[in-house]
């Protein structure tokens, strides 16, 4: 079963205004975090934020913060002003604390963003 | 601080070739992880590390694949009889063991091409 889903395949942004990438997950594992990773064309997985299962706030993080709906299992990544940089294609994934030791990240397909000049 | 490091960034082999690639962690991270990961599509965990400890297999990981981490620092990850579904980018990540809130820091990735 696919505990990641992103529904957006792709976005597109206008620079300078704000977008939101959706992330809805599914675990029975009581403790867990939420990553987004971002990767560029050139293939680098570069970390933008995390949120823990029992953090009581929303991660924030410079321009990425992280709109964290525990009850009905979302982690949208929120980007503000955004820039040409930005385009690139956009992971959610999670990690199962209690379930998985090992600490394997599950990832979602990815949601392509584009910002328009 | 040195990132992590994969050599090579791409290989081109024919189909039934054996290949492998190499992954360099940060030097103090004693979790490694490698993924796959095919075009349009997120990564999938493939195998992972505890130091030179391998606790964790998928079954992803047929048993052409193979992969090692002798001295607990870099690891090898190696295809045998490579077949055309092996094209992919092969990406190694690495991690501290604790806390579970550290996120792993991937390499550039080793881009597999089978003719």
């Amino acid at each position: 079963a696919q505990k990641i889903t992103q529904t957006q395949p792709g976005m597109f942004v206008q620079e300078k205004e704000a977008v939101t990438l959706d992330c809805t997950y599914d675990t029975s594992d009581p403790s867990y975090g939420l990553f987004w990773y971002k990767q560029p064309s050139s293939g680098e997985m570069i970390f933008l934020i995390y949120q823990g299962s029992y953090d009581q706030q929303n991660a924030t993080e410079g321009r990425y913060s992280l709109n964290f709906q525990k009850a009905r299992k979302s982690a949208n990544l929120v980007i503000s002003a955004s820039q040409l940089g930005d385009s690139a294609m956009y992971f959610c994934a999670m990690r199962e604390v209690i379930y998985n030791q090992g600490g394997k990240l599950i990832f979602g397909q990815g949601t392509e963003l584009s910002v328009k000049p | 601080d040195t990132g992590v490091s994969q050599d090579p960034r791409h290989k081109i082999t024919k189909r039934g070739q054996n290949v492998t690639f190499r992954c360099d962690p940060i030097s103090e991270h004693n979790r490694l992880y490698w993924y796959r990961q095919t075009l349009g599509q997120g990564p999938e965990f493939l195998t992972y590390f505890q130091n030179e400890a391998q606790l964790e297999k998928s079954r992803l990981l047929s048993d052409r694949f193979s992969a090692e981490r002798p001295k607990g620092s870099f690891s090898t990850l190696e295809i045998q009889r490579t077949e055309q579904g092996d094209s992919a980018m092969y990406l190694c990540a690495s991690s501290p063991g604790t806390p579970s809130n550290q996120p792993q820091h991937f390499g550039d990735g080793t881009r597999l091409s089978i003719l």
